[in-house]
């Protein structure tokens, strides 16, 4: 089991480019969750699923966009990128009470 | 709205003492479930452990025990003969029966040589 993978590690992007962070999971878990985690703020929740073709928003949901085609897939879109979305993205799943979190993405929005 | 506070922003002690953190939570739930997350410097979230509301025994895992006092809706994590890998970002955190999970805005602890 890989468990959940987050691409890319790292991005730099420039205000009003768009993008997808990607995270899978094969767990076969129904429950998939996004957070944003800055400095002195903990993690915050965005977007979450629990299942597929079914979201719902977060704590922090603007500027951000999610689908769940699959049970594996859940990506996170900027459609139009700003500085205050910096931030460091964790994606996670869980089943029962263990939420599983993917290493991150640390992204830069210049 | 369920909060979840934690008071210490940052701490330090020397290595092979123990360490107490606090955290505090705010719900009208009676059934959920409590959390400790360690996040060391490569960002990985870690489990340490985890608690259920309508367990009284307080969990353990090797080094790490927890005080939950649900009353006084306080969760603190101890952590004994502490250890220079224990040097990390701890986040206190609350699952509600949505499995919402709200995170605390999280301790630094500094193990000292």
């Amino acid at each position: 089991n890989a468990g959940v993978t987050q691409t890319p590690k790292f991005q730099v992007l420039k205000t009003g480019q768009s993008m997808t962070l990607q995270c899978a999971q094969d767990m076969n878990h129904e429950y998939m969750s996004w957070y944003r985690q800055d400095p002195g703020m903990g993690l915050r929740l965005i977007h979450y699923s629990v299942g597929a073709g079914i979201t719902d928003q977060g704590e922090v949901p603007n500027g951000y966009n999610v689908s769940r085609s699959t049970t594996e897939d859940f990506p996170l879109r900027l459609l139009s990128a700003a500085p205050s979305q910096t931030s460091v993205y964790f994606c996670a799943s869980s089943h029962g009470d263990t939420q599983y979190f993917g290493p991150g993405t640390r992204l830069t929005v210049l | 709205a369920q909060t979840v506070t934690q008071s210490q922003p940052e701490m330090s002690v020397q290595e092979a003492e123990t360490v107490t953190l606090s955290c505090t939570y705010d719900t009208s739930e009676s059934n959920y479930y409590l959390f400790w997350y360690k996040q060391p410097p490569s960002r990985q979230m870690i489990l340490v452990i985890r608690q259920e509301a309508y367990k009284q025994q307080n969990a353990t895992e090797n080094r790490f025990s927890v005080n939950f006092q649900k009353a006084a809706k306080s969760f603190s994590l101890k952590i004994s003969d502490s250890q220079l890998g224990d040097t990390a970002m701890y986040f206190c955190a609350f699952m509600n029966r949505d499995d919402k999970i709200i995170f605390g805005k999280g301790t630094r602890l500094h193990i000292l040589p």
